[in-house]
């Protein structure tokens, strides 16, 4: 198994364009989410996922996009890209939506600098 | 809402001797978990222990245990006989309905 996957794993943007951070977990895990993580500040969750189709939001969701069309993939959208969304990404999965004690599963992280 | 607080932003340690990892949590819900992770310079999150907010048992990994105090709502970690490899930042997380909360992160120092 790969786990969970992130692509890129850097990428310098200039601000207002758009793009789309790649996650992708092969362990047929329903719960996925997505945090950032800035010094000091921990790791924040942006959105997350319980299943194909459903998907919320978490404590900082503005200026960030997902959708969920398959159990394997949730990508992360940046609408108009801010130097304030300057920050380092990690996706996360775990197993069963109720299953809270699960272990979560996290990627290697993508280093985003917005100009 | 959930909310966890780690004061302490650095640690250090001897190889060897034990250090202990503070944090507190404030949550609304009735039933949760609570974990710790570790970030080695890969950046890789790692989990290190977890623990059953209903169970009073202190969840034990080997060098690694905690400190679970429901009333106070603290959450500490101890590790044991530390080693070079255990230098990183922990961070103290609460598992709710749908939410995983960090704290700020602890970075730890192990001096040879």
């Amino acid at each position: 198994n790969a786990g969970v996957t992130q692509t890129p794993k850097f990428q310098v943007l200039k601000t207002g364009q758009s793009m789309t951070l790649q996650c992708a977990q092969d362990m047929n895990h329903e719960y996925m989410s997505w945090y950032r993580q800035d010094p000091g500040m921990g790791l924040r969750l942006i959105h997350y996922s319980v299943g194909a189709g459903i998907t919320d939001q978490g404590e900082v969701p503005n200026g960030y996009n997902v959708s969920r069309s398959t159990t394997e993939d949730f990508p992360l959208r940046l609408l108009s890209a801010a130097p304030s969304q300057t920050s380092v990404y990690f996706c996360a999965s775990r197993e069963g939506s109720g299953g809270w004690y699960n272990e979560q599963f996290f990627g290697p992280g993508t280093r985003l600098t917005v100009l | 809402a959930q909310t966890v607080t780690q004061s302490q932003p650095e640690m250090s340690v001897q190889e060897a001797e034990t250090v202990t990892l503070s944090c507190t949590y404030d949550t609304s819900e009735s039933d949760y978990y609570l974990f710790w992770y570790k970030q080695p310079p890969s950046r890789q999150m790692i989990l290190v222990i977890r623990q059953e907010a209903y169970k009073q048992q202190n969840a034990t990994e080997n060098r690694f245990s905690v400190n679970f105090q429901k009333a106070a709502k603290s959450f500490s970690l101890k590790i044991s006989d530390s080693q070079l490899g255990d230098a990183a930042m922990y961070f103290c997380a609460v598992q709710g309905a749908q939410k995983l909360v960090f704290g700020q992160g602890t970075r730890l120092t192990i001096n040879p």
